[in-house]
């Protein structure tokens, strides 16, 4: 079974607009870490949100968790068109070992 | 400061060669993952590393597959006899400690004709 599945699997908005990303786990966590990765290569750390957090903000970024539906959300505020790229929650059951998503990929047109 | 760095960035090979990649972690961070990333899919766990503690193998698809790190430096993920399914980008990541917000490498994309 799949850990961290993100829907949905595209999105597509205008510049300006929010976008949100939802997250969804099976097994109890640790912690839950939100990632973008543009052009299938780096990946870029954006919020790491622990189990015993529901909400957490990063400039334009709100991350919620709630354990007990076993989800999480990513929204991006104002949206750019560099926001383009995938985005991937990861899951932390034990030590750091990150279990990811399939992605989202989100497009922003100017 | 210098982020992870990965070797080669490229690599491409004929099946059932050997390859090496090298990862060379943030200074000081003690935890190292390797994973593997196909195309267009989420990344998937390879192995672990945590200071001098035995690493964790538990994701490494089969036995052609193996990783070494030298103390809390650098590591290298060896892949015997290539096989066109291990064709993927394969990315390394340090932490400072386990838990910790992890930091990517730019990843090795290998391809294997």
């Amino acid at each position: 079974s799949q850990q961290g599945e993100e829907d949905p699997q595209a999105l597509s908005i205008q510049e300006g607009e929010n976008a949100t990303m939802n997250c969804s786990y099976k097994t109890s966590i640790n912690n839950l870490q939100w990632y973008r990765q543009n052009s299938g290569r780096g990946l870029v750390h954006l919020i790491l949100i622990r189990s015993n957090e529901r909400e957490k903000h990063s400039g334009r970024l709100r991350v919620t968790l709630d354990t007990s539906k076993k989800s999480s959300s990513l929204l991006i505020t104002a949206s750019r068109a560099a926001d383009t790229a995938s985005y991937f929650c990861a899951t932390d059951k034990s030590y750091g070992k990150l279990t990811f998503g399939q992605g989202t990929i989100l497009t922003v047109h100017p | 400061g210098a982020g992870v760095s990965q070797s080669p960035s490229n690599k491409v090979t004929e099946k059932g060669k050997d390859v090496e990649l090298r990862c060379d972690p943030i200074s000081g961070h003690t935890a190292l993952y390797w994973y593997r990333q196909r195309l267009g899919q989420g990344l998937e766990f390879l192995i672990y590393f945590q200071g001098n503690s035995a690493p964790d193998k538990s994701g490494l698809p089969s036995d052609r597959f193996s990783a070494e790190r030298t103390g809390e430096s650098v590591s290298t993920l060896t892949i015997q006899r290539t096989q066109q399914e291990d064709s993927a980008v394969y990315l390394c990541a340090s932490s400072l400690s386990p838990g910790d917000t992890q930091y990517f490498g730019p990843g090795t994309r290998l391809t294997v004709l």
